[in-house]
């Protein structure tokens, strides 16, 4: 089975702050796959990253970085400098390399006060 | 390229009644899936399909029917509903499955009462 846990249910920062979004998961998988997903207020799903298992690499992309450990189960996001913009829920999400199913986190609640 | 469309984008339906969902996709993506999202959860997935032709259950498949007959079109059937459906209903393809990152549409809001 698969699980994974976005402990932090809401999270206020205030302009320019860093802020860092905690994941962490289980699987059985040896392989297995690591999503970030933004949802803002609009709605829709937004893909921002994926990982794979056997790539700890840290990545970043313009404000937002991605911190895999496989030692601790963990995939957390940082944003730097955050913006209004970036208010949104943030998922994190994981598949086995043999299944079709994505596995949700339940969301942390991003907001970002000017 | 518009991606994955869905419609209606709101409905309200009442108890016992029908209705399809439907999803679209014109990024020639052989996976696609149906998800619920419930208020301060993840999205659970209902069903999926890995082509024209081809379906299987999910995590939460009772109430729900699909069908694919083409690449394009993933509609998602609610048959009897119950306000237990009352939910957001995403629609999402990949081009495979494992690695390949799902895109969603914008999600129908139902509500059944």
């Amino acid at each position: 089975a698969q699980k994974v846990t976005q402990a932090q249910t809401e999270i206020s920062v205030v302009e320019k702050e860093d802020v860092t979004l905690d994941c962490v998961y289980e699987t059985r998988d040896t392989t297995y796959y690591l999503f970030w997903y933004k949802q803002p207020p609009s709605g829709e799903l937004v893909f921002l990253i994926r990982r794979n298992s056997f790539d700890e690499q840290n990545e970043i992309s313009g404000r937002y970085s991605w911190n895999f450990q496989k030692s601790t189960s963990s995939f957390n996001f940082t944003i730097t400098a955050s913006q209004v913009v970036d208010s949104a829920v943030y998922f994190c999400a994981l598949r086995g390399a043999g299944s079709y199913q994505l596995t949700f986190g339940k969301g942390t609640k991003l907001s970002v006060i000017p | 390229n518009a991606g994955v469309t869905q419609t209606p984008k709101f409905r309200i339906l009442k108890i016992g009644q029908s209705m399809t969902l439907q999803c679209t996709q014109d990024m020639n993506h052989n996976y696609m899936y149906w998800y619920r999202q419930d208020p301060g959860m993840g999205l659970k997935l209902i069903y999926y399909s890995v082509g024209a032709g081809i379906t299987d259950k999910g995590e939460v498949p009772n109430g729900y029917n699909v069908s694919r007959s083409t690449t394009e079109d993933f509609p998602l059937r609610l048959e009897l509903a119950a306000p237990s459906q009352t939910s957001v209903y995403f629609c999402a393809s990949s081009y495979g499955g494992g690695a390949y990152e799902q895109y969603f549409g914008p999600g129908t809001r139902l509500t059944v009462t």
